[in-house]
């Protein structure tokens, strides 16, 4: 069965170094999503992406956020110089139609020291 | 805009018995609701979905919902308790063809007792 797979499963980081999280989404879908889950919290939606931009994004993703699609197979998200708010478990997902279920990796946390 | 409330942070119920998890929803368009369920240290898995099909979904392990529009919920249900069901449950809503916001409840941990 086709999966959403997610690199690093765990990374720690120091507070102001960046961070790159990797997905591959499953291979004929169009539509791409990062969503986080601070520890105890609600899932938050970030950035979804179609059509190689960003199609809507949260308050949540500011200016330290961004996100690519450079070959046709990763999406990455980049937090360009983290914050110990940042620490959470960050979700990647991907649908193949506008009415489809999204499918979920087993998600990247990110420890910030 | 669209929103959508699980009006249980938790519920507790004996294995065997009943299960409820309630949502509520509102959107502007025609929505498309899901459940996920995620279980301790794991991934979010898909329950079920409604997409304007059948109104009463049926989906793995027992689960069904149905959809109200009069209501506007999608409670979440299953006969008969079962340990392994003890986990975070998500609602969650799309605007179909409106915008690309799908937007998550707060979940519901449901808890098993024996």
């Amino acid at each position: 069965e086709p999966e959403v797979t997610q690199t690093p499963s765990h990374q720690v980081t120091q507070m102001g170094q960046e961070v790159i999280l990797r997905c591959v989404p499953i291979s004929n879908h169009l539509y791409f999503y990062w969503y986080r889950q601070i520890l105890g919290q609600k899932v938050e939606f970030l950035v979804s992406f179609y059509n190689n931009e960003i199609s809507e994004k949260s308050e949540i993703f500011d200016d330290q956020f961004s996100v690519e699609r450079p070959d046709g197979s990763n999406f990455t998200l980049k937090i360009r110089s983290t914050k110990l708010e940042d620490s959470a478990m960050y979700f990647c997902a991907s649908r193949g139609t506008n009415t489809g279920e999204l499918f979920f990796g087993e998600g990247s946390r990110l420890t910030v020291l | 805009a669209q929103s959508v409330t699980q009006l249980d942070s938790h519920v507790s119920v004996s294995e065997g018995t009943p299960v409820l998890l309630r949502c509520n929803y509102s959107s502007s368009y025609s929505p498309s609701l899901f459940w996920y369920v995620q279980h301790p240290n794991k991934g979010l898995q898909l329950l079920l979905k409604y997409t304007s099909a059948a109104t009463l979904v049926k989906g793995i392990n027992g689960f069904e919902a149905e959809f109200k529009k009069s209501e506007t919920s999608f409670h979440l249900t299953k006969p008969s308790a079962h340990m392994s069901d003890a986990a975070e449950y998500f609602c969650v809503v799309s605007d179909r063809g409106r915008d690309d916001k799908i937007i998550f409840g707060k979940g519901t941990r449901l808890h098993i007792l024996p």
